[in-house]
C-alpha cells in the first residue's frame, strides 16, 4: 500500500461542476502539498498546508490531520482546469523527501 | 523574473552512455531538488541540496546516479552507464527556504535511453 493514496485516479466533469479530489496518507506528516501538472508537463505548486483550509481563487484545499486526509476542491470548473493533480506529503521522519501520490487526471469538458 | 530552467529539454542516448542534466534554480533559492517521473508513474524524489549542508541523497536509485551543486546555484545530475529503465522525465525544483517553502518546478528533461 502506498503511503499516499489519491482518489479518484481519473475524473471527468462538465464545465461548471464542483470537483473534489481526495488524498489519504498513512504516515505522520509535517505538511502536505497539492500540485498541478499541466498537459505539457509543467508542474505548479497550488497549496502547502499543515492544518485547516486554504483558498486561492476557485481552488480550496482542506486537511484533517487526525483523519490523515486532505481534499482539493475546484468550484465552477473550467476546461482550463484539466490537468493532473498531485498530492505530496512531508513525512515527519522522512527528512527532506516528499512522498507523492499517483495523481488524479481531471478532464473538464465544455 | 526567470523561473527554474533545465537543459537539455530532451535527450536521447544509447544504453551504456553517460548523461548530464543541468538545472538553473531561481536566483537566491537555497534549496534545490531533483525528481524523476517515469512514464505513467508518480513523481519520485532523488536528491535535495540545502545551502552548504551535505545533500540528502537518499532517493538516488543506484550508484550510477550522482549530483552536484556548484556555488550554491547550478546543479548537474549525472547518470553513468545509462540503462533503459532510466528513461523518464527528470524534474528540478527550487525553493527559497527549504522544506518550509513553496517549490518552483522546472520544465524537466525528457530522457530516452535506447
Amino acid at each position: 500500500k502506498n503511503e499516499v493514496e489519491q482518489s479518484p485516479q481519473n475524473l471527468t466533469a462538465q464545465e461548471g461542476e464542483f470537483i473534489t479530489i481526495n488524498c489519504s496518507y498513512s504516515v505522520g506528516i509535517s505538511a502536505l502539498h497539492w500540485l498541478q501538472q499541466h498537459p505539457g508537463g509543467g508542474i505548479v505548486s497550488l497549496f502547502m498546508l499543515s492544518s485547516g483550509k486554504k483558498k486561492h481563487g476557485r481552488l480550496i484545499a482542506t486537511i484533517n490531520i487526525q483523519e490523515k486526509h486532505s481534499s482539493l476542491h475546484i468550484t465552477a470548473s473550467h476546461p482550463r482546469d484539466s490537468a493532473v493533480y498531485i498530492c505530496a506529503v512531508w513525512g515527519e521522519t522522512s527528512g527532506s523527501r516528499l512522498t507523492f501520490g499517483e495523481g488524479t487526471q481531471l478532464t473538464v469538458n465544455p | 523574473g526567470a523561473g527554474v530552467s533545465q537543459s537539455p529539454s530532451n535527450k536521447v542516448t544509447e544504453k551504456g552512455k553517460d548523461v548530464e542534466l543541468r538545472c538553473d534554480p531561481i536566483s537566491g533559492h537555497t534549496a534545490l531538488y531533483w525528481y524523476r517521473q517515469s512514464l505513467g508513474q508518480g513523481l519520485e524524489f532523488l536528491i535535495y541540496f540545502q545551502g552548504n549542508s551535505a545533500p540528502d541523497k537518499s532517493g538516488l536509485p543506484s550508484d550510477r546516479f550522482s549530483a552536484e551543486r556548484t556555488g550554491g546555484s547550478v546543479s548537474t545530475l549525472t547518470i553513468q552507464r545509462t540503462q533503459q529503465e532510466d528513461s523518464a522525465v527528470y524534474l528540478c525544483a527550487s525553493s527559497l527556504v527549504g522544506r518550509a517553502g513553496t517549490q518552483y518546478f522546472g520544465p524537466g528533461t525528457r530522457l530516452l535511453v535506447l
